[in-house]
């Protein structure tokens, strides 16, 4: 069974609107971290944003946020006034306390931003 | 300042020539691992160390070993790359122990075999 799922394999959005990438996950571990990475065309994977399964509060990071809703065990990524920059794939990964160490990702979503 | 270091970046090897791949890291953690991301995919994880223990994915093939000699660097290699190898290969760290942190990644090696 998929442990990440990103239901949406592109998205466009216009330049300086909202934009929400889609991410449930499963897991019965009541420990757990949920991670969003931008990947641009040239292969880095950056780092956007942590929450953490403990946290109350929804994490934010500049224009980004994270619509934590645990119940549900979805992890939406929101990106705020988007930029031309924007445009790349975003990876949704978990990390659970009984996994040791593994970072699982979903399939990833490619954004493109219109000017 | 970077602090997950990959090289080389791009990579040409031959059909069946051995190749290492190295990931350096200032970051002193102790969790490394090695993915390996193919066109238009999410990023498969191939094994990773923890410390000096090495943890190997029961599907990760047995023509990658990888080699961890100390804490800051780690190496991939492929002992006969096929057609099939041709792919990014991303190095990442992360702080092992208590708590959930995140993992920083290298700028990925991109292999292509010939």
């Amino acid at each position: 069974a998929q442990k990440i799922t990103q239901t949406q394999p592109g998205m466009f959005v216009q330049e300086k609107e909202a934009v929400t990438l889609d991410c449930t996950y499963d897991t019965s571990d009541q420990s757990y971290g949920l991670f969003w990475y931008k990947q641009p065309s040239s292969g880095e994977m950056i780092f956007l944003i942590y929450q953490g399964s403990y946290d109350e509060q929804n994490a934010t990071e500049g224009r980004y946020s994270l619509n934590f809703q645990k119940a549900r065990k979805s992890a939406n990524l929101v990106i705020s006034a988007s930029q031309l920059g924007d445009s790349a794939m975003y990876f949704c990964a978990m990390r659970e306390n009984n996994a040791g160490n593994m970072l699982t990702f979903g399939g990833g979503t490619r954004l493109m931003v219109k000017p | 300042d970077a602090m997950v270091i990959q090289n080389p970046r791009y990579q040409v090897t031959q059909f069946g020539k051995p190749v290492t791949l190295s990931c350096s890291q200032t970051l002193n953690h102790n969790v490394m691992y090695w993915y390996q991301q193919k066109s238009s995919q999410a990023p498969k994880l191939l094994f990773h160390y923890y410390d000096k223990d090495f943890n190997n994915e029961a599907d990760t093939p047995d023509n990658f070993q990888s080699r961890r000699p100390n804490t800051s660097f780690c190496f991939l290699d492929i002992r006969s790359p096929g057609l099939g190898d041709a792919a990014m290969y991303l190095c990442a760290t992360s702080r092992g122990g208590l708590g959930i942190t995140e993992a920083f990644f290298g700028q990925g090696t991109r292999l292509t075999v010939v």
